[in-house]
Formats: C-alpha cells, sequence, structure tokens
C-alpha cells in the first residue's frame, strides 16, 4: 500500500538554529502534500498546504517566513524551522493524499511524524 | 469557521466493554468525515470514512455514524481491548476541491485489562 515517509523521527536542537524535515510519497506521487504540528495533548493543527512546482498556501497565523516549505519533486516535501527557538518544540506531521479515485474519496497517508525539541 | 470537537477529553474503561466516542462540527458543509487512531509519539491511521451522503460505516469491530444536519458522529467500539488504548481523532473535509482536513480536540482512550 501507499506509504509516506518522514524523516528525521526525532530532532534535538540548539535555539536559533534551523531544522529540516522531509517528507516523500514512497510510491506514489503526490502533487500537495499537508504540513500539520501537534502541540502536546492537543489536536493536529494545519499549517500549510504544500504544492508541486508553486508556492506553498499557509493557514491563518503561521508565519511563512518561519517555516519554509519546498515542494521541489512530486514526491518530496520538505518543511524547513527556520531560528527555530523553544516554542517551535512539537510534533510536526506530514500527509499525502492519493491522486484519481482516491483524492475524491480523501484517502491521505500520513507520515509517522518528527518530534523537534528546540533548547 | 470550522470547530471540531471530542468528548470525552478522556475516558478509562475495563476490557471487554462498550463503548463510544462522540465528534461534533460546527459546519454542517462537509465532504466527508474520517476517524483516526494516534498511538503516542507516532503517525496517524485511518480506520473509517465516512461520505457526506453516508451514514454508517463499519470495519470490524468499529463502526461510525455520521448525523450530518447535527453536525455529529460516533465511534462504537464493541468489546474493546487493551490494544485499544491510544488517542481517537475525528477530522472533516470541507466541501470542493481541497483536501484540508480539520481535527478534533481528540479522545484519549485507556483500557485496562
Amino acid at each position: 500500500g501507499a506509504v509516506v515517509s518522514q524523516h528525521p523521527s526525532r530532532v534535538i536542537c540548539k535555539s536559533g538554529t534551523s531544522v529540516k524535515i522531509e517528507c516523500r510519497s514512497l510510491d506514489f506521487q503526490a502533487t500537495t502534500m499537508f504540513w500539520y504540528r501537534q502541540f502536546p495533548k492537543q489536536s493536529l493543527m494545519l499549517m500549510a498546504t504544500s504544492n508541486e512546482g508553486s508556492k506553498a498556501t499557509y493557514e491563518q497565523g503561521v508565519e511563512k517566513d518561519k517555516f519554509l516549505i519546498n515542494h521541489a519533486s512530486l514526491t518530496l516535501s520538505t518543511l524547513t524551522v527556520t531560528s527555530a527557538h523553544p516554542e517551535d518544540s512539537s510534533f510536526y506531521i506530514c500527509s499525502a493524499p492519493l491522486a484519481g479515485a482516491a483524492l475524491a474519496k480523501n484517502i491521505q497517508y500520513f507520515g509517522a511524524g518528527t518530534r523537534l525539541s528546540v533548547l | 469557521k470550522q470547530e471540531v470537537t471530542q468528548i470525552p477529553a478522556a475516558l478509562s474503561v475495563p476490557e471487554g466493554e462498550n463503548l463510544v466516542l462522540n465528534c461534533s462540527f460546527t459546519d454542517s458543509a462537509i465532504y466527508n468525515l474520517q476517524w483516526f487512531r494516534q498511538d503516542p509519539g507516532k503517525g496517524l491511521t485511518s480506520l473509517l470514512l465516512i461520505q457526506s451522503s453516508q451514514r454508517e460505516q463499519t470495519s470490524g469491530r468499529l463502526n461510525a455514524s455520521l448525523d450530518k444536519s447535527s453536525g455529529r458522529s460516533t465511534l462504537y467500539i464493541a468489546a474493546s481491548q487493551p490494544g485499544d488504548s491510544a488517542t481517537y481523532l475525528c477530522a472533516v473535509r470541507h466541501g470542493g476541491a481541497t483536501n484540508k482536513l480539520i481535527f478534533g480536540t481528540g479522545t484519549l482512550l485507556a483500557v485496562q485489562p
């Protein structure tokens, strides 16, 4: 079945550094990918929609200069947290919907998530 | 703005009990509704998806219902097992071309052996 691989699964960094998270669709092409953030004991909040070959669409309140998204190919989207601070510590999850009939049914596959801890 | 709420926030039951998780949404113009399971520190596993035209979906011990007009969905788990312990999330997709999902607040389920 379709698989979405997210890497790294865990990252610990110092305040002020930038962190890149990758999301890959392993056996299908994804023209769109979604990035979510989940704070402890809270639900997933959509941050942005990543579109292959064009600019990402950010949700209200999400700083696009802080969270850089690149979707350079049909199988890879990256989220870069620039100049990370402790308040950026969170669980980040990506998802990719299948195209075709599955798209109409809203079948999405989720990565395993990345736990970011900023010291 | 669509808001999705889940009740209860946490639930602890003894093994073998049947249980119901609730999900409510404020805007009934949804395309479909989906129930997910999330294990600690992990990604999401899709359990059931109900299209807006459907009333319920079943998979094994799970049954999900949808009452779109009243903005409610329930997830029924029969004969609960310790392995069912996880956080359960419901999510709605709005109509239109977008695949954006709006997630509920989640229910943390603990099934005691």
